[in-house]
């Protein structure tokens, strides 16, 4: 099974300021029809998790520009260029090219 | 508006047997691959199974194969998980989740809570 490694775990940010959380797989998610299934959640305290990024970089409806992602290969990155109070939560990263579909162990991310 | 909603949680004794059900709405449920994700107490995400659009081709996590069977009813819009020779490995919270494409769960149900103690 692909192992998916975020890190840092744990993310304490002032508001405001930029946060980034890197997740890196252990084989390569490019699949043969030429896209990468590497997607982020985020799941809200007490809440369902919600998609915020697919395939790498597109960021799903309603999802706010201060949410980005890049990568390609095997090395990824969110990033959240002003960290707002109603981001807390934990953030997972997730690969769909091989299956079984893996997660990242999530990195809880509050605000000073 | 798009709706998942998860029934069938409950406690149960190592050994036994639950049925998950999932009823969408607000979308064409016959065109879509389902998947299930389960959430242990405190620890992180982990999928479970999913399903295609006729139920012809299913897939689940090595962890519950053999165990688990995942399906669906379209003319009902509901998606099942059946869970046999439950551990205690296997308390989590279970989310049914929409997959658009390869894992991009774009709506999750409010998860249905299943125990399994003595």
């Amino acid at each position: 099974d692909i192992v998916m490694t975020q890190t840092p775990l744990f993310l304490s940010v002032t508001p405001g300021q930029p946060a980034s959380i890197s997740c890196k797989s252990s084989q390569s998610l490019l699949h043969s029809n030429g896209k990468t299934y590497l997607h982020w959640y985020l799941q809200k305290p007490g809440q369902s998790p919600q998609v915020l990024i697919y395939e790498v970089s597109s960021r799903f409806s309603g999802v706010p520009d201060r949410f980005s992602g890049s990568g390609s290969g095997t090395d990824f990155t969110l990033k959240i260029s002003r960290v707002e109070a109603e981001d807390v939560g934990i953030y997972y990263c997730m690969q769909g090219t091989h299956p079984p579909k893996t997660f990242g162990q999530g990195t809880k991310v509050e605000i000073k | 508006e798009v709706q998942l909603v998860e029934s069938g949680g409950g406690l149960v004794q190592p050994g036994g047997s639950l049925r998950l059900s999932c009823v969408v709405s607000g979308f064409t449920f016959s065109t879509y691959w389902m998947t299930w994700v389960r959430q242990a107490p405190g620890k992180g995400l982990e999928w479970v199974a999913n399903i295609n659009q006729d139920g012809s081709d299913k897939y689940h996590v090595d962890s519950v194969k053999g165990r688990f069977t995942i399906s669906r009813d379209n003319a009902k819009k509901s998606l099942y998980l059946q869970m046999n020779s439950l551990r205690a490995e296997d308390t989590a919270v279970y989310y049914c989740a929409r997959d658009i494409s390869y894992g991009d769960l774009d709506y999750w149900g409010q998860g249905a809570l299943v125990t399994v103690s003595s």
